[in-house]
């Protein structure tokens, strides 16, 4: 069975600073990656993807992710962030079936 | 174009009644999927439906049901609520093949008191 692990459970970061978020994923076959974020009460937004291919891959506000098999993992990462990247993240591992697998998510607060 | 949309988005109950949560995926998009989210956790798999049959069921009694209509929407229904069953109720609509993405909708809120 597939499982995700993030080890960040809380990072505060200064605006305009970098941020990265780690991923480590558990499935035994190519897994499908993902990254969500959700802001508070709110749905899950989409950030980026990896189901093959380049394992550098942009998504959507700036970000980017690593696909790393060497080391199980899909780090998200953000040159500068903005006051609005304040948020909860997701890291997710799909086995290219149905169902995904969510990670205890990272909060991500932006100082001034 | 609308997005994934779900109703109601909050409400309260009490422990032992019934509830029904409601879906309508993205036009085009013939799989639902339904996830728990309980405070502070990531979201859990609960079902998949894809063409009106469960394709995946998760970790969860069988108070837990749910269907998918002719039109592609979905009901999610849990019997005899327990106060453990409040939670962020999220559904994900996709094309519902391999290499697909989820597209999630903005959560109903159960509230069990």
């Amino acid at each position: 069975a597939q499982s995700v692990t993030q080890p960040d459970i809380h990072i505060t970061v200064s605006e305009g600073a970098s941020l990265e978020l780690r991923c480590n994923y558990s499935y035994g076959a190519t897994p499908y990656l993902f990254w969500y974020v959700q802001s508070p009460g709110q749905g899950l937004q989409l950030l980026l993807k990896y189901f093959s291919g380049d394992t550098l891959v942009q998504g959507i506000k700036g970000f980017e992710a690593e696909f790393k098999r060497s080391q199980s993992s899909f780090n998200l990462r953000k040159p500068s962030v903005h006051w609005s990247d304040a948020a909860e993240y997701f890291c997710a591992v799909g086995a290219g079936d149905y169902k995904l697998s969510f990670g205890a998510g990272t909060t991500v607060t932006v100082r001034a | 174009d609308a997005g994934v949309t779900q109703s109601p988005t909050h409400l309260i109950k009490t422990r032992g009644q019934h509830v029904t949560l409601r879906c309508s995926p993205i036009s085009g998009h013939k799989s639902v999927s339904w996830y728990q989210q309980v405070l502070g956790q990531g979201p859990q798999f609960i079902f998949q439906y894809y063409e009106k049959e469960e394709r995946g069921r998760g970790n969860f009694p069988d108070r837990f049901s749910a269907r998918q209509f002719p039109n592609y929407s979905s009901e999610l229904n849990v019997n005899a609520l327990l106060l453990g069953d409040s939670a962020l109720y999220l559904c994900a609509s996709s094309f519902g093949g391999t290499n697909t993405e989820a597209f999630f909708g903005q959560g109903t809120r159960l509230t069990v008191v």
